[in-house]
């Protein structure tokens, strides 16, 4: 079964130019996440979709960032238009709902490394 | 203060050596814990949950004190391939999102 894939894996845009992320999550895992780790310091959360309806976007940045996820199965996050503290590692995740209480594992895919200069 | 606080350590351990990394969250209403592993330049992966009562995997014994908001992570008889970075991480409290410490870094040497 495949995992979460991310493309591109490595993008060097200038400041001010606009990038796209995507993301495609596990088959059949409604709930996705995207986090960012910039140099230095611990991934933070920018949001989580659970099929197309984002749950959480508490942790995005500001309104630079867009993501979107039509029709509840792969998703973008566009930066428009990016800045140098954009920079870092963005993963994305993907989780199954799940029956209980109890959390389900969320698996990563292997980021996208953004470098604006 | 962050939220979630490790030792960023690097830790140089020979191979067979036991090594202990602790955790600790501010927010008590946290509901979830894990241990994730990162290897350089890869994703995060689940390593363990964290019961309240401590469980075992193999090597590796994870116990969380809830009164303390503690979190640890024993890896006993190290082995090379246990290189990498750890990342302590906590969910609830607010949502389904994780939260993540900074990491500590392993490196088991012969």
């Amino acid at each position: 079964e495949a995992g979460v894939t991310q493309f591109p894996s490595h993008s060097v845009i200038e400041k001010g130019q606009t990038v796209t992320l995507r993301c495609d999550p596990i088959s059949g895992h409604d709930n996705l996440y995207w986090y960012r780790r910039v140099m230095g310091k611990e991934i933070k959360f920018l949001l989580h979709f659970v099929k197309e309806s984002k749950q959480d976007e508490s942790g995005m940045p500001n309104n630079r960032f867009l993501a979107e996820r039509t029709g509840g199965t792969y998703s973008t996050l566009k930066v428009q238009p990016a800045e140098l503290e954009d920079s870092g590692v963005y993963f994305c995740a993907s989780s199954p709902i799940t029956g209980d209480n109890w959390p389900a594992e969320a698996f990563f895919g292997q980021g996208t490394r953004l470098t604006v200069v | 203060r962050k939220e979630v606080e490790q030792d960023p350590g690097p830790f140089n351990v020979p191979e067979g050596a036991t090594v202990a990394f602790n955790c600790t969250y501010s927010n008590s209403a946290s509901q979830s814990f894990f241990w994730y592993r990162q290897d350089c330049r890869k994703e995060p992966k689940l390593l363990m949950s964290v019961y309240s009562s401590g469980n075992e995997d193999g090597r590796f014994t994870a116990q969380l004190n809830r009164a303390s908001q503690y979190i640890s992570l024993l890896i006993r008889d190290s082995k090379l391939s246990d290189s990498a970075t750890y990342l302590c991480v906590v969910k609830g409290g607010g949502g389904n999102k994780l939260t993540f410490g900074t990491g500590t870094q392993l490196k088991v040497e012969l």
